[in-house]
């Protein structure tokens, strides 16, 4: 069965704390695993695409990388507005464009 | 930008009651999904649509139903309300092989 598992479920940093956020899954045939960020209240913002073992994407303080099984969300010198949860979702190798998604990661920074 | 628009962001609603939830897309997306969220549990979808007048249902489709007459709106109906159907509810669009965008949601209480 296709699955998705993140690990923390939640995660304190001092501000200027840097940590990774774990993504692993179980799906034959990966079409791509896309990171969300969701803030309180909000919807899922998207913020990358990984589609193949190796691949790396950053944006500000977030870099994104994929291996086989799992992807890291790296966190460099989190600052208080980079709290809040982030969802990882793995496309299978259907054309409907359908995700599987983990349960997610809560992080709060702290000043 | 993409823009997802649901109609409502808090509904109260009564047991019984027929409610309609709606979601309108401005990308001309051929995709579009409705989701549920609730705490340790996750996005979980609900229904699919792929094209106009065409529907799939995802993987919690019992007490609920959908409607896709025009390309950019997508309507989740709950054909009976009931309390555990209280939850936050995400309408999300694509187009082929790019990101899903969602909406800010709509937290739905039935009392």
């Amino acid at each position: 069965e296709d699955q998705v598992t993140q690990s923390p479920e939640a995660l304190r940093l001092q501000e200027g704390e840097s940590s990774s956020l774990n993504c692993s899954y179980t799906v034959s045939g990966l079409r791509g695993l896309f990171w969300y960020r969701q803030d309180p209240g909000k919807g899922p913002e998207f913020l990358f695409t990984l589609y193949s073992a190796g691949e790396e994407k950053e944006k500000e303080r977030l870099k994104a990388t994929l291996t086989k099984k799992e992807s890291f969300l790296h966190i460099t010198a989190p600052k208080p507005e980079d709290s809040a949860t982030y969802l990882c979702a793995v496309q299978p190798p259907s054309n409907t464009g359908k995700l599987i998604f983990g349960q997610g990661t809560t992080l709060q920074v702290k000043p | 930008d993409v823009k997802v628009t649901q109609s409502s962001r808090y509904l109260v609603k009564r047991t019984g009651e027929k409610v309609f939830l709606e979601c309108v897309q401005d990308m001309d997306h051929e995709n579009m999904f409705w989701y549920r969220q609730d705490p340790g549990l996750g996005l979980r979808l609900i229904y699919f649509s792929y094209d106009v007048k065409m529907k799939e249902k995802g993987d919690i489709p019992e007490g609920y139903s959908v409607s896709r007459e025009k390309k950019e709106r997508f309507s989740l109906i709950l054909e009976s309300a009931s309390t555990n159907q209280t939850s936050m509810y995400l309408c999300a669009s694509m187009s082929s092989n790019q990101p899903q965008h969602f909406g800010d949601g709509t937290r739905l209480s039935i009392l």
